[in-house]
């Protein structure tokens, strides 16, 4: 297992086009998470599953950005209409039933609007 | 509500110097607390982890941290500075078993650490 693998690393998008990130977690963990790192911020929390439920969702993800994982592996980010304020580096981590381990993230996917 | 407070957003030692990087957090609940580095241009590496078992906890690379309750802090320390150990770092306190939300993490704003030669 080669850790949390995040595709693809750079995406640079047109102000008002969809963009999709795609997550694979440590093959072990069933918990997955989206987080949202700002320049000059600590990441911020975005949703998390366990299995292929969405358990939570945070008042960042507005009804633009859908996030799934239908089997429970991999999941995917969708951005509908992105706005400038959605250049951001989006990370994702996961871990094992209990959280309090500690996560494994990826290196992120960085995303410019332009 | 839970939060984490890092109190210096830089710090610069020189290297072979002693490291301190401190952290305050708040919690109603028992916290588990963890440091994060981020290299540039790279993913979020686990350092160590608090989880209230011993409340000196020792994580990679030389790093420790010890948990005071008393003063709700969890200072990230290191004997001796490398030019390697220059990155961002960050400071984490689990949500777990707070108000029904079962897994987020909540990040301090960051400390760069700048090793000088």
């Amino acid at each position: 297992d080669t850790g949390v693998s995040q595709n693809p690393r750079h995406k640079i998008t047109k102000r008002g086009q969809n963009v999709t990130f795609r997550c694979d977690p440590i093959s072990e963990h069933n918990r997955l998470y989206w987080y949202r790192q700002t320049l000059g911020q600590g990441p911020e929390f975005l949703t998390y599953f366990q299995n292929e439920a969405q358990l939570e969702k945070s008042r960042l993800l507005s009804d633009r950005f859908s996030a799934e994982r239908p089997k429970g592996s991999f999941s995917t980010l969708e951005i509908q209409r992105t706005e400038q304020g959605d250049s951001a580096m989006y990370l994702c981590a996961s871990s094992g039933e209990d959280g309090r381990s500690g996560y494994t993230f990826g290196s992120g996917t960085r995303l410019t609007v332009v | 509500a839970q939060s984490v407070t890092q109190l210096d957003s830089h710090v610069s030692v020189s290297e072979g110097t002693p490291v301190l990087l401190r952290c305050n957090y708040s919690s109603s609940y028992s916290p588990s607390l963890f440091w994060y580095v981020q290299h540039p241009n790279k993913g979020l590496q686990l350092l160590l982890k608090y989880t209230s078992a011993a409340t000196l906890v020792k994580g990679i690379n030389g790093f420790e941290a010890e948990f005071k309750k008393s003063e709700t802090s969890f200072h990230l320390t290191k004997p001796s500075a490398h030019m390697s150990d220059a990155a961002e770092y960050f400071c984490v306190v689990s949500l777990r078993g707070y108000g029904g939300s079962q897994g987020n993490l909540i990040f301090g704003k960051g400390t760069k650490l700048s090793v000088k030669p």
